[in-house]
């Protein structure tokens, strides 16, 4: 069992240009996450999906995409990067207790 | 309103025990959880307990519960510099498997 991959681990960005972030579980679960870490914030709620076909926004959606065709996947897509979305980007999977298994991160940085 | 609040920083000499404290305010909350991030990493799943639940213990942690209080703690026997982290608590929304997070404790360990 791998859990939560993520990929990248790093990336660079210019302002404007646009990117997929990848996020995958092999624990067969319904629910998926996405979070966003900045320092002093803690970790906000970007999108999440309750099952394939079904994403819903969380807290701060603005400027983020994502689809769930696939139990598996959930990748999250910045349309148009800005300096704002410089952060660390997680990725969980919820089991059945409610608990979440998180990725190793991504760390995106847009000039 | 909904709220996780922690102390931002707890310092611990070595060899001591660690209590790292945490009140909730949704008293339908169903489960409670705790995580460990350790730097450049992911959140690690610590431990969780069920709402019905006074205590749980595992290993050198264990996890107290005072429901009439909305009180969450989370003690490190004998603190290892292994255990410097930030430690998140978060409780869940029920059925929609959401989670409301804490801030995180950053745990300073002194030699």
């Amino acid at each position: 069992n791998a859990g939560v991959t993520q990929t990248p681990k790093f990336q660079v960005l210019k302002t404007g240009q646009s990117m997929t972030l990848q996020c995958a579980q092999d624990m067969n679960h319904e629910y998926m996450s996405w979070y966003r870490q900045d320092p002093g914030m803690g970790l906000r709620l970007i999108h999440y999906s309750v099952g394939a076909g079904i994403t819903d926004q969380g807290e701060v959606p603005n400027g983020y995409n994502v689809s769930r065709s696939t139990t598996e996947d959930f990748p999250l897509r910045l349309l148009s990067a800005a300096p704002s979305q410089t952060s660390v980007y997680f990725c969980a999977s919820t089991g059945t207790s409610g608990e979440q298994y998180f990725g190793p991160g991504t760390r995106l940085t847009v000039t | 309103g909904e709220d996780v609040e922690q102390s931002l920083f707890l310092s611990v000499r070595e060899g001591d025990s660690s209590v790292i404290n945490c009140t909730y305010t949704d008293s339908s909350s169903t489960y409670l959880y705790w995580y460990k991030q350790e730097p450049g990493a992911g959140l690690q799943l610590l431990t969780y307990i069920f709402s019905n639940m006074d205590m749980k213990q595992d290993q050198r942690l264990t996890v107290l519960l005072n429901k009439k209080d909305k009180h969450l703690s989370l003690r490190i026997a004998d603190t290892q510099t292994g255990d410097s982290a930030i430690y998140f608590c978060a409780e869940s929304k029920g059925s929609n498997y959401q989670l409301i997070w804490g801030a995180g404790t950053k745990l300073i360990i002194k030699p």
